[in-house]
């Protein structure tokens, strides 16, 4: 089965950290360039960072950049989000996406659930 | 970064066409034929629909059409169907490399 399972979110005080984690299976994960995409309860969707598939291109939003880090392992198709100084305005769900062979994000994981509050 | 401008809302009847735009500037959707599409229903997972502007991905029905002129991408879905009912999306790549995102349409079956 195709599939992404995003894993690594929860509860988190302001300030603190988290690492989010999507593995693949069954599907080519190397060849292609991966993305974080967020989505705020009841809000739009907000792209938040892509990484080449070598590792080679790194980009962030403006509204996490300086405060996280996208990485991906090929070897064990797995990719993967460090947030630090985490915010309130950071809550939301966190999707990751494969780009597809044209440009699209041609699939999704199901999702992991970031809640920062006090 | 400032997202694409969609519409909040549109609407349709079955049967009829819709639809919807996304308007960026020369540096996301008027520089590069970059412009995706992506359906999501509540509660589930978005849905690739149209990518490279126009190109439709396997599986996805031939009633739904991308176009682009200029610094606006339009999502056209004709033959309207109760099922198509949901919030869409567009996403551009932009010239310093990030994506963007519109703030999303609400489409109505009526």
């Amino acid at each position: 089965e195709v599939q992404l399972v995003e894993s690594g979110g929860g509860l988190v005080k302001p300030g603190g950290s988290l690492r989010l984690s999507c593995v693949a299976s069954g599907l080519t994960f190397s060849t292609h360039s991966m993305n974080w995409v967020r989505q705020a309860p009841g809000k739009g969707l907000e792209w938040v960072s892509s990484i080449s598939s070598s590792s080679s291109y790194i980009y962030y939003a403006d509204s996490v950049k300086g405060r996280s880090t996208i990485s991906r392992d090929n070897a064990k198709n797995s990719l993967f989000l460090q947030m630090n100084s985490l915010r309130p305005e950071d809550t939301a769900v966190y999707f990751c996406a494969r780009r597809g062979s044209g440009d699209g994000f041609d699939i999704w994981g199901q999702g992991t659930m970031v809640t920062v509050s006090s | 970064q400032s997202a694409l401008t969609q519409p909040a809302s549109v609407s349709g009847s079955p049967g009829q066409s819709i639809t919807i735009s996304c308007t960026g500037t020369s540096s996301d959707v008027g520089g590069y034929n970059y412009v995706s599409w992506y359906q999501q229903h509540p509660g589930k997972v978005p849905k690739l629909m149209i990518y490279d502007v126009s190109n439709r991905p396997s599986g996805v029905s031939n009633r739904f059409s991308g176009s682009k002129s200029g610094n606006t991408a339009s999502l056209t879905i004709s033959g309207l169907q109760a099922e198509d009912e949901a919030d869409y999306y567009c996403n551009s790549y932009t010239s310093s490399g990030t994506r963007v995102f519109g703030g999303g349409t609400k489409l109505t079956v009526l």
